[in-house]
């Protein structure tokens, strides 16, 4: 049975610290996406990582994919409170179709 | 800019009622997707669609169906809502291969 299991579900943290979110899965693929979601909102894209080895940065937040492993990394600097949210990882089987991680909920405090 | 709209936001239904959800994207985009999002479980695909007229089950298609009649729109009925359907239900669309943009999300309830 595929899986995608995200590690850990819940992190709180102090803003100014960093931390890594983990994405585990179980198949091969080379395509694996993240995506934020803020309380009753819905998905916001936020990196589509294409290759074994792919790196994107958009501020705080680095995503990395390792598709030997299996793995995918999701690394905050220096949180702050804006970046509190939910944070998915979904990976591409094929044919399009995407399996989520139950989701990382973040909460950044002062 | 992308837009994927969903026709409610929240919806109440009884037990019993036959419930459509509806989902517009104005991406001009082949794929179509339906999915749940429940506490701890994450999203789980329902029906999804690469074509007029085309359907696909996902993982959790039980007491659900699907029509898509033209590339835009992409509807999900519950034939007979019960109680164990009430949840978030998530629409998006993408082409091919690309991300996937998700819709606002209906909160369905059923009493």
């Amino acid at each position: 049975e595929l899986k995608v299991e995200q590690n850990p579900l819940f992190l709180s943290m102090q803003e100014g610290k960093n931390y890594t979110i983990y994405c585990n899965y179980s198949t091969t693929s080379d395509r694996l996406y993240w995506y934020r979601q803020d309380p009753g909102k819905s998905l916001e894209s936020l990196f589509v990582l294409l290759s074994n080895g792919a790196v994107k940065q958009e501020g705080r937040l680095m995503a990395s994919l390792d598709t030997k492993a299996r793995l995918s990394t999701l690394h905050i600097t220096a949180a702050v409170h804006d970046l509190s949210a939910t944070y998915f990882c979904a990976v591409d089987i094929g044919t399009d179709k995407l399996i989520f991680g139950t989701g990382t909920r973040l909460q950044v405090f002062p | 800019d992308v837009k994927v709209t969903q026709s409610s936001r929240y919806l109440v239904k009884r037990t019993g009622e036959k419930v459509f959800l509806e989902c517009v994207q104005d991406m001009d985009h082949e794929n179509m997707f339906w999915y749940r999002q429940d506490p701890g479980l994450g999203l789980r695909l329902i029906y999804f669609s690469y074509d007029v007229k085309m359907k696909e089950k996902g993982d959790i298609p039980e007491g659900y169906s699907v029509s898509r009649e033209k590339k835009e729109r992409f509807s999900l009925i519950l034939e007979s809502a019960s109680t164990n359907q009430t949840s978030m239900y998530l629409c998006a669309s993408s082409t091919q291969p690309a991300t996937q943009y998700f819709g606002p999300g209906t909160r369905l309830l059923v009493l």
